[in-house]
């Protein structure tokens, strides 16, 4: 069965620390694709990335940084100098490209992140 | 990139009244669109799974009756809460997916729903 697990449900920092946020997932299929989402106050989700199965190149964006890790089926999180804007509430989702899967998004629970300046 | 709207943005109803809820594709045309339920402090739960020109796929404990799902375009899904109570105030996100792609989807900015 698909699962994402978002264990850390709040992390609070004060600002320029940097901080990890975690995600271990469970899927059958061998190819799949990994997501974070960020979801400030207002609700909208933002888009940070995708990863597909195949590719385990760990990745940079700005003050973004993501560790796959298909060993330990985790896809980790990193955001580096951390600011108040960051706050938000982060998840990780897994969409499966098995047959049966119309491509629907698999969320974890959540992680919220509180920045404190 | 490719924009979803939804609408209403936010939505007031009396418990026993009906609700209808627009997401719409602006720049691509989706074959599937996914709903989603979001309540508060809590995860997005996925509801149902639409494809153009073809009944909505519901996930277990989603009664497909309360939640009337069309997807008659392939820019336009509607998902009508009907006879909404409170427990039914939630959150709700539609995605859109691009026809073809490598499972690239992209999101709305949701519906506040509450019930009164």
């Amino acid at each position: 069965a698909q699962k994402v697990t978002q264990a850390q449900t709040e992390i609070s920092v004060v600002e320029k620390e940097d901080v990890t946020l975690d995600c271990v997932y469970e899927t059958r299929d061998t190819t799949y694709y990994l997501f974070w989402y960020k979801q400030p106050p207002s609700g909208e989700l933002v888009f940070l990335i995708r990863r597909n199965s195949f590719d385990e190149q760990n990745e940079i964006s700005g003050r973004y940084s993501w560790n796959f890790q298909k060993s330990t089926s985790s896809f980790n999180f990193t955001i580096t100098a951390s600011q108040v804007v960051d706050s938000a509430v982060y998840f990780c989702a897994l969409s499966e490209a098995s047959g049966g899967s119309q491509g629907n998004l698999i969320f974890g629970k959540g992680t919220k992140l509180s920045v404190k300046p | 990139g490719a924009v979803v709207s939804q609408h209403p943005s936010r939505v007031i109803c009396k418990s026993g009244t009906s609700v209808k809820i627009e997401c719409r594709s602006l720049d691509f045309q989706a074959t599937t669109m996914f709903w989603y339920r979001q309540f508060p402090k809590q995860s997005l739960m996925l509801m149902a799974t639409s494809n153009e020109g073809s009944k909505a796929t519901y996930e277990q404990g989603v009664e497909k009756d309360k939640f009337l799902i069309n997807h008659a375009s392939l820019t336009l899904s509607t998902l009508t809460v009907t006879s909404a109570h409170p427990e039914d105030s939630s959150f709700y996100i539609c995605s859109a997916r691009v026809g073809g792609s490598s499972y690239e989807q992209y999101f709305g900015p949701g519906t506040r729903l509450t019930v009164t």
